[in-house]
C-alpha cells in the first residue's frame, strides 16, 4: 500500500530536549516536505526536498533541520524544542513536485 | 500561488448533493484547480484537479466556470463520512516544483 508513514504520531516533550519526527515514503518520490497546521492558520511549509540531498527552506523554517541522505526518508529535526512549535506536523511526498501530494498522518507535539 | 477565496463553512442535508464554491480570480491560463480535503486531524486527502474542462472521477465531479476564475466541488450524494474541510488550491509553478499555499478551507458540515 502506497503510504507516507510518520513517526511519532503523538509527543509530549520539554522545552530544549532535542527531537527528530521521522518520515519516510514508499512510492518512490523526488519530493518530500513538511507543513505545520495551527488553528486559524492552515497548512504552513517548514521545508521541502526535491530530491536526495537536496532540500531548501519553505515559509516557516526558523527552529528546524533536515536532511534527505536517502529517497525514501525525510527527518524533522528540532535541536532545541520551544513552546511554539506546538503543533500539528504533517510530511508530505509527490512525484517530482508536482500535485497531487500524499500527505501522512501528522504528528502532534506538544512542548512544555 | 493564485489566492483563492472559500466560505467559512457550509452544512449539507446527509444525502443530498453538496456543493462547495471557490473563486480563484487571479489564476493563470495554464494553472491548475486542485482540491483536497481534510478530515478531522488527518492528513490532507487529494481529491480531484482540473484545467479547462469539468472533471469527475469516483469521489466528486469538479464545474470550472468558463472564465476560470472560479470552480464547485460537487459531492453528488454527501454522507457523514464527507464531513471535513475542503481546500481548493492553485498551485504556482516556482523553482521546479509546485509551490502550494493551503488557507483555511470550508469547513463542511454533513447533517443527518
Amino acid at each position: 500500500e502506497a503510504q507516507v508513514t510518520q513517526n511519532p504520531r503523538y509527543l509530549i516533550t520539554v522545552t530544549g530536549k532535542k527531537l527528530t519526527v521521522t518520515c519516510s515514503q514508499n512510492m518512490n518520490h523526488e519530493y518530500m516536505s513538511w507543513y505545520r497546521q495551527d488553528p486559524g492558520l492552515g497548512l504552513r511549509q517548514i521545508y521541502y526536498s526535491m530530491n536526495v540531498e537536496v532540500t531548501d527552506k519553505g515559509d516557516v523554517p526558523e527552529g528546524y533541520k533536515v536532511s534527505r541522505k536517502e529517497k525514501r526518508n525525510f527527518p524533522l529535526i528540532l535541536e532545541s524544542p520551544s513552546p511554539n512549535q506546538t503543533s500539528l506536523y504533517f510530511c508530505a511526498s509527490s512525484m517530482r513536485g508536482q500535485q497531487p501530494q500524499h500527505f501522512g498522518d501528522g504528528t502532534r507535539l506538544s512542548i512544555l | 500561488d493564485a489566492k483563492t477565496t472559500q466560505p467559512t463553512s457550509m452544512d449539507c442535508a446527509e444525502g443530498r448533493a453538496a456543493n462547495l464554491p471557490c473563486n480563484h480570480s487571479t489564476i493563470s491560463g495554464n494553472e491548475y484547480v486542485y482540491w483536497y480535503r481534510q478530515i478531522h486531524s488527518q492528513g490532507p486527502q487529494y481529491i480531484i484537479h482540473g484545467l479547462k474542462n469539468n472533471e469527475t472521477n469516483e469521489m466528486a465531479s469538479l464545474i470550472i466556470t468558463e472564465d476560470r476564475k472560479s470552480s464547485t466541488l460537487i459531492l453528488p450524494h454527501a454522507t457523514l463520512r464527507d464531513t471535513a474541510v475542503y481546500y481548493c488550491i492553485v498551485p504556482l509553478n516556482s523553482g521546479g516544483y509546485q509551490k502550494v499555499t493551503f488557507g483555511t478551507g470550508t469547513k463542511l458540515q454533513v447533517i443527518p
